[in-house]
């Protein structure tokens, strides 16, 4: 019940073309989402993040949509670029303790 | 720079030796969050501490791991005996609380590599 699972485990975008990376989740005590971009040899950072009460989140180019009756959410980059290349964890955490449940990943490459 | 610093960022030992990795929140941050990356998965989560007081530690915490935050600020990881399985990317995370939820800020993680 703990588990957060993504998909693709690999991306391969052309240059403006949409990105979209999903996730799912077991445990409906979750209530906060943030995805996190991370680079070879760097910690992740935060790229964006939503709560269960809303549907959709957007910031510049990245947007979560979010089905909570699926347990679904999704991150969409669009007019994905080169530098948008690393890899893209999802994530899920309950209540007080904050801890984070992280997916699996995905590598996205975007090529020019 | 007022980001998550952590120390070494490399730390190459032989099997058996004690290593010891530091991490420096954000300022004011109340809560830290050590997790541990292995190569192509995401981060697992280890422990973490609400000032100076340790909360919760993860089953992948064995009693070779301990952690400290003394004065509710810097934290260590110590690993005792090291073993060729600990070699990882050992992340620390400074947190405040946003809108009901905890968000996370990472810093650069400590490599290690056990020979």
């Amino acid at each position: 019940q703990q588990q957060v699972k993504q998909s693709p485990q690999s991306l391969i975008v052309q240059k403006g073309g949409i990105s979209i990376i999903n996730c799912a989740y077991e445990n409906t005590a979750f209530d906060y989402f943030p995805w996190y971009q991370q680079f070879p040899g760097k910690g992740p950072a935060l790229l964006i993040a939503i709560r269960p009460d809303v549907s959709e989140k957007k910031e510049g180019r990245f947007t979560i949509s979010f089905n909570k009756s699926a347990k679904q959410f999704s991150l969409h980059i669009m007019d994905s670029q080169p530098g948008d290349s690393a890899t893209y964890f999802c994530a899920a955490s309950s209540g007080n303790t904050g801890k984070l449940i992280f997916g699996q990943g995905t590598t996205l490459q975007v090529k020019p | 720079d007022t980001g998550v610093s952590q120390d070494p960022r490399h730390k190459i030992t032989k099997r058996g030796q004690n290593v010891t990795f530091r991490c420096d929140p954000i300022s004011e941050h109340n809560r830290l969050y050590w997790y541990r990356q292995t190569l192509g998965q995401g981060p697992e989560f280890l422990t973490y501490f609400q000032n100076e007081a340790q909360l919760e530690k993860s089953r992948l915490l064995s009693d070779r791991f301990s952690a400290e935050r003394p004065k509710g600020s810097f934290s260590t990881l110590e690993i005792q005996r090291t073993e060729q399985g600990d070699s990882a990317m050992y992340l620390c995370a400074s947190s405040h609380r946003t809108d009901g939820a905890y968000e996370q800020y990472f810093g650069p993680g400590t490599r290690l590599t056990v020979t």
